[in-house]
């Protein structure tokens, strides 16, 4: 079965530093991975998503993830983070029935001045 | 409108009171999903529709009941809930891959529920 593992719970970064957020998955083929994000009280909006091709995939609002199928990771990225940044981040993977979404426990991130 | 809507955004009840969640998609996705988050918790998949057929239902107690007239409403009926089932419930709608499509979640902004 397909899962998603999210190491951090939480993460803090200063205004303007870099930012990675790690996932991992466990996925027998080719999995289709997506990296969402959830402000307090809304729902879940879709930064970037992968299929297949180029590993690097470039999402909404500046961010990035690379998918290393050797590591079984699909890990986020931002240059520089802005305030506006801090919320919380899922990972998820497509099930095989080609339906539902399997999710992480997401990583919540706090951005300091 | 656009999206996915979800209405109440908020809801109040007591451990006898019946009442439903409703979600409408705008985007003629062909499958829709109810999933629960709970503080401290993962998101939850609780049931799924494909062209108005249930196609999962992830043992899900009976007070909750859904519902999916058409593919693009779908209700969630609740009755004889407990304090534990306070959460955020979600819709989300997608056109899935075995519909042509790529499988992402479009998502609703929830429902806050509350059981007193």
């Amino acid at each position: 079965a397909q899962s998603v593992t999210q190491p951090d719970i939480h993460i803090t970064v200063s205004e303007g530093a870099s930012l990675e957020l790690r996932c991992n998955y466990s996925y027998g083929a080719t999995p289709y991975l997506f990296w969402y994000v959830q402000s307090p009280g809304q729902g879940l909006q879709l930064l970037l998503k992968y299929f297949s091709g180029d590993t690097l995939v470039q999402g909404i609002k500046g961010f990035e993830a690379e998918f290393k199928r050797s590591q079984s990771s699909f890990n986020l990225r931002k240059p520089s983070v802005h305030w506006s940044d801090a919320a919380e981040y899922f990972c998820a993977v497509g099930k095989n029935s080609g339906y539902a979404l399997n999710f992480g426990k997401g990583t919540s991130l706090l951005v300091t001045p | 409108e656009t999206g996915v809507t979800q209405t109440p955004r908020h809801l109040v009840m007591g451990m006898t009171n019946k009442k439903s969640l409703k979600c409408e998609q705008h985007l003629g996705h062909n499958a829709m999903y109810w999933y629960k988050q709970s503080a401290k918790k993962p998101l939850e998949l609780m049931f799924v529709y494909n062209f108005k057929e249930q196609t999962e239902n992830n043992s899900v107690p009976s007070r909750f009941s859904p519902e999916c007239p058409n593919s693009s409403h779908l209700f969630l009926h609740l009755h004889t809930l407990q304090p534990e089932d306070s959460a955020l419930y979600l819709c989300a709608s997608s056109q899935t891959r075995t519909g042509d499509g790529t499988g992402e979640l479009f998502f609703g902004e929830g429902s806050r529920l509350t059981v007193l």
